[in-house]
Parts: C-alpha cells; structure tokens; sequence
C-alpha cells in the first residue's frame, strides 16, 4: 500500500527541541523529493520545506518563519524522512504533514505538535 | 516568494450550482507550476488539479482548472454534497513553495 505515516508529535515546552518522522512505503522513496507542511489549529496549510533526492543533489529549502531553526533530512535505507524541529515557538504549534510532490501529492494523516509552557 | 490571494474567503451556494474560486499570484509562476487541493476537516488536503489544469488521478471532471501567469480559476460545474470542503491553491515552481489562504465553500 501506498501510504506516508508521520510520528514524533507531542506537547513541548517553548526552546524545546523536537523531532518528527515520516514512513514512507509502497513507492520507491529514494527517487522523491519529499516536503513538510503544516497547519496551525484552525488556519490554512503552510508549506515547511523540502528534500530533493540523492540524485537530484539532496539539498535542503526552507520558509522563513524556519529557517535556521528546523532542518529536514532523510534515510533512503530506511525510507524515512525527518524535520528536526530546535529553538521551538508558540506559533510552531500545528499538525505537520509530509507530502510527495505532484501528480502524485501523497500526504500522510499528519502528527500534532503542541508547543506550550 | 509568491504571495497566492485566494477569493472569495467564503462561497456560499446549494447542490447543483457551478463554483467558481480564483487564486492570484503576486508575480507570474513559471510554466503553470498551480496546484489545487480540497481540505475537509480532520482530513489531509486531496490533490484535485495540477499544472493548472490538469486533473489528478480520480478526480471527477466536475471540477477544471484554468489560467496562467498570475490569475488561476478552479470550477466545479455542478456542487455536490461532498465537495462542501476548504480549498487551497499551491504554487510548486519556485522555492519558496506557497499556499493561497484558502476559500470556504459551504452550503446555504
């Protein structure tokens, strides 16, 4: 089966530090770029940032409300992907998905996080 | 970064009515690199249109895409009760990628 399951969710206190992952299965993972958007309670969706494949280079983009404080990376071998989330906010509060780029745009169910003191 | 304004916020209408939600973008986007989702809540967005106008795998042909440059349309020729939903447009063709802030279609 086709599917993205995120994990790694949960309450964590501001400058706390957190790290998500995302399994990806049934389609050949090395060969996507990979994305995380999210979405606070109650607003719209807000793209994270990105993976390109090995092949295509593996680099990294980011939005600016994150840069320098969240960094993506990925495990081909385990085919998984990970936003690794530092110097954490109120505002990063949100459900976190990870996506497959079009036409594809496979989205995982999405994993809660609650930063709060 | 291209900043998307979604219009209307909220579209209000009855089953069997044509929907008509734009999307413009603040500078154009390169080879109609647009992309249209539905939301539902507690739901992950579904992929509906990409490249513009091209439809995604099962998707009814109620719902078209058009446009280019910088105003991009979504159509649903005739509303069913379950695309009563939040929709999104996405540019994918530069980084950073970027979401419209969505339009509400709900029953009157």
């Amino acid at each position: 089966e086709v599917q993205l399951v995120e994990s790694g969710g949960g309450l964590e206190k501001p400058g706390g530090s957190l790290r998500l992952s995302c399994a990806a299965s049934g389609f050949t993972f090395s060969n996507a770029w990979m994305s995380w958007v999210r979405q606070a309670p109650g607003k719209g969706l807000e793209w994270v940032g990105r993976i390109k494949s090995k092949t295509d280079g593996g680099t990294t983009d980011y939005a600016a409300p994150v840069k320098g404080r969240f960094s993506i990376s990925r495990d081909d071998s385990k085919n998984t992907l990970y936003l690794h989330m530092n110097s954490l906010k109120t505002e990063d509060t949100a459900v976190y998905f990870c996506t497959t780029p079009v036409p594809a745009a496979l989205w995982g169910q999405g994993t809660l996080v609650t930063v709060s003191s | 970064e291209i900043v998307l304004t979604q219009s209307p916020g909220t579209l209000s209408l009855s089953p069997g009515e044509r929907a008509t939600l734009s999307c413009r973008a603040s500078q154009s986007i390169s080879s109609s690199y647009l992309a249209w989702y539905q939301q539902k809540p507690g739901q992950a967005p579904r992929l509906l249109i990409y490249g513009a106008s091209s439809r995604a795998s099962g998707i009814p042909d109620r719902f078209s895409g058009s446009g280019s440059g910088t105003d991009f349309t979504l159509t649903i020729s005739r509303l069913e009760p379950e695309d009563f939903a939040v929709y999104y447009c996405q540019q994918y063709g530069s980084s950073p990628l970027t979401f419209g802030g969505g339009t509400k279609v709900e029953i009157k």
